[in-house]
């Protein structure tokens, strides 16, 4: 029944490695989006796709790269992780003209 | 760019009192404004959506109300209980569409004392 889950729910992982963070939406959606929030727990935008086209990119570094394969799925594949990256990753979808949006729980990543 | 601005940072009230928190943006060209809840350890809960040709939204005990020539919104909060206690985000779409993504403000911690 979950309407938008992203998986895993924590991750701990060293410096240097490439993680993958998992999202899924039931609710037929057409625009899907990444979102992080740092520790002085302030939300920003990272990326946002649409019927599987990358919308937006925000001022993100290049080692992190998003991948849609359909309209329902959105992850994020993190390369070479470095200690700042540690923060909550939100997945989160919307219908078109952004009303419904709809979170996911959230993935908190720490980077040791 | 769009700055949106939450005050206050943070608040602490007794149970069963009214409350009004406020959100600012700096760009008046808004398709809507939306209202999250956020507790603990969990994901957004949309709250309200105000759409930009609308002047308030109620659901509840919750009204929040929009003034886009100044650059405001509240968010009213009526006889206030201890499960209201969450950070409350105010956030306007980055487009017309939305599909660039939501900019927040800080937000605002609630706690309502029992």
């Amino acid at each position: 029944d979950t309407a938008v889950s992203q998986t895993p729910k924590y991750l701990v992982t060293q410096m240097g490695n490439d993680k993958s963070i998992k999202c899924e939406q039931n609710l037929g959606h057409d625009t899907m989006y990444w979102y992080k929030q740092d520790s002085k727990k302030f939300l920003k935008i990272m990326f946002s796709y649409n019927n599987k086209e990358l919308i937006i990119n925000e001022t993100v570094p290049n080692r992190f790269s998003p991948k849609s394969p359909d309209k329902a799925h959105l992850n994020l594949h993190i390369n070479s992780l470095e200690l700042g990256d540690s923060a909550v990753y939100f997945c989160a979808s919307s219908k078109q003209g952004g009303s419904g949006y709809t979170f996911g729980s959230g993935t908190r990543l720490t980077v040791v | 760019k769009q700055e949106v601005t939450q005050i206050p940072a943070a608040l602490s009230v007794p149970e069963g009192e009214n409350l009004v928190l406020n959100c600012s943006f700096t760009d008046s060209a808004i398709y809507n404004l939306q209202w999250f809840r956020q507790d603990p350890g969990k994901g957004l809960t949309s709250l309200l959506l105000i759409q930009s040709s609308q002047r308030e939204q109620t659901s509840g005990r919750l009204n929040a109300s929009l003034d886009k020539s100044s650059g405001r919104s509240t968010l009213y909060i009526a006889a206030s209980q201890p499960g209201d206690s969450a950070t409350y985000l105010c956030a306007v779409p980055n487009s017309g569409g939305g599909a660039d993504g939501l900019t927040f403000g800080k937000g605002t911690h609630l706690i309502i004392q029992p």
